[in-house]
């Protein structure tokens, strides 16, 4: 079964500090790797995948393969930034498989 | 704009009750999941439907059923509500393309809280 691993429920961060929210996959060929976001009282929604290589609100995440690796960077967290985040990696039948998600706080 | 929305926001129901979460999209998407999240445990898909009356188990199909009659609308059926199925259910819906081979943004609904007591 492929797993999606998020080690941390919550991290808290100052305003402008370095965000760096952690995910791991279980190794199954070439994996297409995805984060959502969940903003208070807000739906889910797509951050950033990692096939189309894009920062969204300055957020990175770049894929390793060697470490089954898809960690979601930004070098300046902003309070707005403030939210659930989700890992999640496609499988067949347009299924996405999500991780248990890390919740970012920054404190201002 | 995608669209998917969801009958209620809160719904309280009793122990044995059947209950029914309607989804509804209105972008002509073929794919419709239902996923339950709860904290720690995050999403988890309960079932899934490629298509008209088509439909594929998730990680957690026991005790739920589902129904897509029309390719706009998933119904996700409790048929007996415990306790232990008081969650957050939250729908989503995908485009498919013939060919495409990456996956595609799946949209959410606001997601519907059910209290079984």
């Amino acid at each position: 079964a492929q797993r999606v691993t998020q080690p941390e429920k919550l991290l808290s961060v100052f305003k402008g500090a370095p965000v760096e929210l952690k995910c791991n996959y279980s190794y199954s060929g070439s994996p297409e790797l995805f984060w959502y976001v969940q903003y208070s009282r807000q739906r889910l929604q797509l951050l950033l995948r990692h096939i189309s290589r894009e920062s969204i609100k300055g957020f990175t995440a770049d894929l390793n393969k060697g470490e089954t690796s898809f960690h979601l960077k930004k070098p300046f967290a902003q309070e707005e930034d403030s939210a659930m985040y989700y890992c999640a990696r496609a499988g067949g039948y347009q299924k996405v498989t999500f991780g248990t998600g890390t919740k970012l706080q920054v404190i201002p | 704009d995608v669209k998917v929305t969801q009958s209620s926001r809160y719904l309280v129901k009793r122990t044995g009750e059947k209950v029914f979460l309607e989804c509804v999209q209105d972008m002509d998407h073929e794919n419709m999941f239902w996923y339950r999240q709860d904290p720690g445990l995050g999403l988890r898909l309960i079932y899934f439907s490629y298509d008209v009356k088509m439909k594929e188990k998730g990680d957690i199909p026991e005790g739920y059923s589902v129904s897509r009659e029309k390719k706009e609308r998933f119904s996700l059926i409790l048929e007996s509500a415990s306790t232990n199925q008081t969650s957050m259910y939250l729908c989503a819906s995908s485009l498919w393309e013939l060919g495409r081979s990456s996956y595609n943004e799946q949209f959410f609904g606001p997601g519907t809280r059910l209290t079984v007591l």
